[in-house]
């Protein structure tokens, strides 16, 4: 089955505590993405990937890391997680970037919940 | 530059009557444009995609949206709401010059019995 695949998809944790949040997609994607969500906002973009070892900065990259060390899998890392971080996540992955074949949508993973106290 | 604008941030509907949720886009390029539903604790959900190739785009669960460019808008419609479709839905917009998605601000659905 294509799907998007992120884990934990919960996670309660400390201010300053390193975590990552695994993204694993099965269908040969080229063209990955980070959002985060929070009421109101809709979806901001954190980090995308045009292919392997290819990233950029999306809007809100501030306190995030990610790599793209294989084409199926796209982690996010926070380095020193803060409470303003404290939102729920969504992986994405298309087959191409918008600049590539048009009208390609994305698929998106059910999310991960983090709450940094 | 792009963006996205839902009108409505929600809309309430009565089980059986038609669903109306209005999306308006900016930008300077032709775009691809999407709608995407999102139940609770869940990922979005593809519902149509705009091809260019008809500008009345007919998606799942008996969803349709119609492109007007002279209006700049992707406003999605059902002729009959139904309970299963209470959720949040997002419009997205893309052009071919920016590696990135524009999301509207989400549409809460609600569904009355």
């Amino acid at each position: 089955e294509a799907q998007v695949t992120q884990n934990p998809r919960y996670l309660i944790t400390v201010t300053g505590k390193k975590l990552t949040v695994t993204c694993s997609q099965n269908m040969n994607h080229e063209y990955m993405s980070w959002y985060r969500q929070d009421p109101g906002l809709g979806l901001r973009q954190i980090y995308y990937s045009m292919n392997v070892e290819v990233t950029d900065k999306g809007d809100v990259p501030e306190g995030y890391k990610v790599s793209r060390k294989e084409k199926r899998n796209f982690p996010l890392i926070l380095e020193s997680p803060s409470p303003n971080q404290t939102s729920l996540y969504f992986c994405a992955s298309s087959l191409s970037s918008p600049t590539g074949f048009s009208n390609q949508p994305q698929h998106f993973g059910d999310g991960t919940r983090l709450s940094i106290l | 530059a792009q963006s996205v604008t839902q009108l409505d941030s929600h809309v309430s509907v009565s089980e059986g009557t038609p669903v109306l949720l209005r999306c308006n886009y900016s930008s300077s390029y032709s775009p691809s444009l999407f709608w995407y539903v999102q139940h609770p604790n869940k990922g979005l959900q593809l519902l149509l995609k705009y091809t260019s190739a008809a500008t009345l785009v007919k998606g799942i669960n008996g969803f349709e949206a119609e492109f007007k460019k002279s209006e700049t808008s992707f406003h999605l419609t059902k002729p009959s709401a139904h309970m299963s479709d209470a959720a949040e839905y997002f419009c997205v917009v893309s052009v071919y010059n920016f590696n990135k998605f524009y999301f509207g601000s989400g549409t809460k659905l609600n569904v009355k019995p």
